[in-house]
């Protein structure tokens, strides 16, 4: 079956730091993948997502992702950090077969930025 | 626009009792999935709606579990009779028209079912 690792359940950083959250998948077809936010009191947002060409995909607000094939990740990273950027963020692939989108996701990642 | 909208944001109930949450998608879009994520668990997929017929309900527990999409607009999802298990925030979202795989899909604020 079709899964999504997230390495980090918790983590915390200082303004300013760099940024990278570990996603590994493990699906053997094409893979179309993203990583969603959830800020605290508000709904489940896209941050980015990538489905072919160039496997370094920016988003909204500074993040971007690489996709690795051979090593079935794709990590999101942010160069500096900000205090709002706390939030759960969650990988997921999709894992749809027939066209239509089925999304697998990872257990999250709580990101805390302290000021 | 309006986004995704679902009730109630909250339900405690008991266990046996039975709970209907709803769903309103945005409004023109065709596909409407179903998810629950379980405390410290993942996002898991319940089911899927293009329009008023069930695409893929591979997602769904058990048979207590019913869902329906009349009219293919607003959705249910009722669980009857509620087990404790079936605590969690179940989340809804939708995406635009047909097949297709670089859509996004937009979610809903989600509805945190207690099951006592």
């Amino acid at each position: 079956a079709q899964s999504v690792s997230q390495h980090n359940h918790h983590v915390i950083l200082s303004e300013a730091a760099s940024l990278e959250l570990g996603c590994n998948y493990s699906y053997g077809g094409t893979v179309n993948l993203f990583w969603y936010v959830q800020y605290p009191g508000q709904h489940l947002q896209l941050l980015l997502k990538y489905f072919s060409g160039d496997p370094l995909v920016k988003g909204i607000k500074g993040f971007e992702a690489e996709f690795i094939k051979s090593k079935f990740s794709f990590n999101l990273r942010k160069p500096s950090v900000q205090w709002s950027d706390t939030a759960e963020y969650f990988c997921a692939v999709n894992a749809g077969d027939t066209g239509f989108q089925k999304l697998v996701f990872g257990t999250g990642t709580r990101l805390l930025v302290s000021p | 626009e309006a986004g995704v909208t679902q009730f109630p944001s909250h339900s405690v109930i008991e266990k046996g009792q039975t709970v209907t949450l709803r769903c309103d998608p945005i409004s023109g879009h065709d596909n409407l999935y179903w998810y629950r994520r379980v405390m410290g668990k993942e996002i898991k997929f319940l089911l899927h709606f293009v329009k008023e017929s069930k695409q893929d309900e591979s997602g769904m527990p058990n048979n207590r579990f019913l869902a329906e999409r009349t009219g293919g607009t607003y959705s249910t999802l009722k669980v009857q009779p509620a087990e404790l298990e079936d605590s969690g925030v179940y989340f809804c979202a939708s995406s635009q028209k047909g097949r297709s795989l670089t859509d996004t899909q937009y979610f809903g604020p989600g509805t945190r079912l207690t099951v006592l």
